[in-house]
């Protein structure tokens, strides 16, 4: 089945530093991709949608400067959360879609940004 | 109220029994329904989904949607310990090209052998 693949699966920084995050759509091209933040026990909550080709769109409360997101093929997008803090610290998980609609949304394993 | 409800459990039941999960909605706008399981630590995988009203079955897995009642349920029959994890509902609009999910907060379930 489709693979989507996220890089790290897991990172530590420092406060200040930023981090990006990959994912990779690894056997079919998703022109939309979905970024979430999950933290523990919560459910997951979209911070932005993202085309190829275009700017992402964000959700409400989520900062666009903060949380960059560049979607520059159809197989790759990145997150890069800017001067992290702490706060910042989450369980991110892309998704992509491919072209048979709501049943081919896949989602990648999850990055775990821990900022000290 | 939020959009889905869904009670996070956690629910713990011996192998073999018929396990019962299930969310509640408020919009009615909802049309596509996806149930997810998601591992400790990982993403979520997509089990089954629905589109309206009605049952669908994949092996061990049945999903139920009753939207005159904005409720709809995912049985596990035969649970196995492999079955432990969290399970997720998730609902939207629609199924064109950027739709969006709603997401339940997801029920932990283990099954003990």
């Amino acid at each position: 089945g489709a693979v989507v693949s996220q890089h790290p699966s897991w990172v530590i920084c420092k406060s200040g530093t930023s981090v990006k995050i990959e994912c990779r759509s690894l056997d079919f091209q998703a022109t939309t991709m979905f970024w979430y933040r999950q933290f523990p026990k919560q459910s997951l909550m979209l911070m932005a949608t993202s085309n190829e080709g275009s700017k992402a769109t964000y959700e409400q409360g989520v900062e666009k400067d903060k949380f960059l997101i560049n979607h520059a093929s159809l197989t790759l997008s990145t997150l890069t959360v800017t001067s992290a803090h702490p706060e910042d610290s989450s369980f991110y998980i892309c998704s992509a879609r491919g072209l048979a609609g709501v049943g081919e949304l896949f989602f990648g394993e999850g990055s775990r940004l821990t900022v000290l | 109220q939020k959009e889905v409800e869904q009670d996070p459990g956690p629910l713990s039941v011996p192998e073999g029994a018929i396990v019962s999960l299930n969310c509640t909605y408020s919009n009615s706008a909802f049309q596509y329904f996806m149930w997810y399981r998601q591992y400790s630590r990982k993403g979520p995988e997509l089990l089954m989904y629905t589109y309206s009203s009605g049952n669908k079955e994949d092996g061990r897995f049945t999903a139920q949607v009753d939207k005159s009642s904005k409720y709809i349920s995912l049985f596990i029959r035969d649970s196995q310990p492999s079955d432990s994890a969290t399970y997720l509902c998730a609902m939207t609009k629609s199924g064109g090209s950027n739709y969006k999910l709603t997401f339940g907060k997801g029920t932990l379930l283990t099954v003990n052998p």
